[in-house]
C-alpha cells in the first residue's frame, strides 16, 4: 500500500522568510496530493492540492509542486506570518476503490517567530 | 450546515465502556470518512460510506470498533469494550462525490472527537 513520509518534523522560520515541507509517497498510482493546515485543537484545513497531471500549482503565498518520476511533492510558503504556525499534513490518494483513501504523512510543525 | 460537524468535542470514558461518536457531513457529500488520529502523528483511515453504504471498512483496527450511516447521511462510530489504545481524536471527513470518480474531490475535515479512556 501507500506511504507517505513528510520532512523535517519542525521547522522553525523568522517572519518574512520561506518555508518548504517535503514529502516522498510509494505507489505510483498516487494521482492527487492535498496539503492541511492544522492548528491545535481545530480540524485539518485543505489549504492547496495538486493533480498528478499539473507539475506546480499556485495560490498567493502558497505554492506546491509534483515530481512524478521521483515520487515526491514540496509546499512552499513565502513570506511567512506568525498565522502560518500550524502543524502541516501532506496525503496522497489514488483514484478509485480503497486508493481514494487518504494516506497521510506525519506533520511538520512549522513555527513563525515574529 | 455550512461545515462538518463532530460529537461530542470531548469524550472521556472509563476502559471497558461503549462509546458513541457521531459526524454531521456537509448537506449532499455522497462520501464519508473515518480517520483516527494519534496525538503527534497525521490522520489513518478508519472506513468509507458512499451514502448508505460502507464499501471499505479495512482500516478499523478490531471487531470492536462498528461504523454506520443508515440514512446516507449522518454517521455513528461506535467503540465497543473500549481500551487505553482507543485514546485518540476521531475525525469525520465528508466529500460531495464518490471516491471512485475520476478527479479525487476535497475531503472536508470536522473539528474531531477528543476520546480519552482511563
Amino acid at each position: 500500500g501507500e506511504n507517505v513520509e513528510q520532512h523535517p518534523s519542525t521547522l522553525s522560520v523568522q517572519e518574512g522568510d520561506s518555508a518548504v515541507i517535503k514529502c516522498t509517497y510509494s505507489d505510483s498510482a498516487s494521482n492527487y496530493f492535498p496539503w492541511y493546515k492544522q492548528e491545535l485543537g481545530k480540524r485539518p484545513q485543505l489549504i492547496i492540492d495538486i493533480r498528478s497531471n499539473v507539475g506546480e500549482k499556485k495560490d498567493q503565498r502558497i505554492a506546491v509542486t509534483l515530481n512524478k518520476t521521483a515520487k515526491h511533492f514540496s509546499l512552499h510558503i513565502t513570506e511567512t506570518q506568525p498565522e502560518d504556525s500550524a502543524v502541516y499534513f501532506c496525503a496522497a490518494s489514488a483514484i478509485g476503490g480503497s486508493q481514494g483513501n487518504l494516506i497521510f504523512g506525519k506533520g511538520t510543525k512549522l513555527s513563525v517567530k515574529p | 450546515g455550512a461545515g462538518v460537524s463532530q460529537s461530542p468535542r470531548y469524550k472521556v470514558a472509563k476502559r471497558g465502556q461503549d462509546v458513541a461518536l457521531r459526524c454531521d457531513p456537509i448537506s449532499g457529500h455522497v462520501s464519508l470518512f473515518w480517520y483516527q488520529q494519534a496525538l503527534g502523528q497525521g490522520p489513518e483511515f478508519l472506513t468509507y460510506f458512499q451514502n448508505e453504504a460502507q464499501l471499505d471498512k479495512s482500516g478499523l483496527p478490531s471487531d470492536r470498533f462498528f461504523a454506520e450511516r443508515p440514512e446516507g447521511s449522518v454517521s455513528t462510530l461506535k467503540i465497543q469494550r473500549t481500551q487505553q489504545e482507543d485514546s485518540a481524536v476521531y475525525l469525520c471527513a465528508s466529500s460531495p462525490r464518490d471516491r471512485g470518480r475520476s478527479g479525487n474531490q476535497p475531503q472536508h475535515f470536522g473539528d474531531g472527537t477528543r476520546l480519552s479512556i482511563l
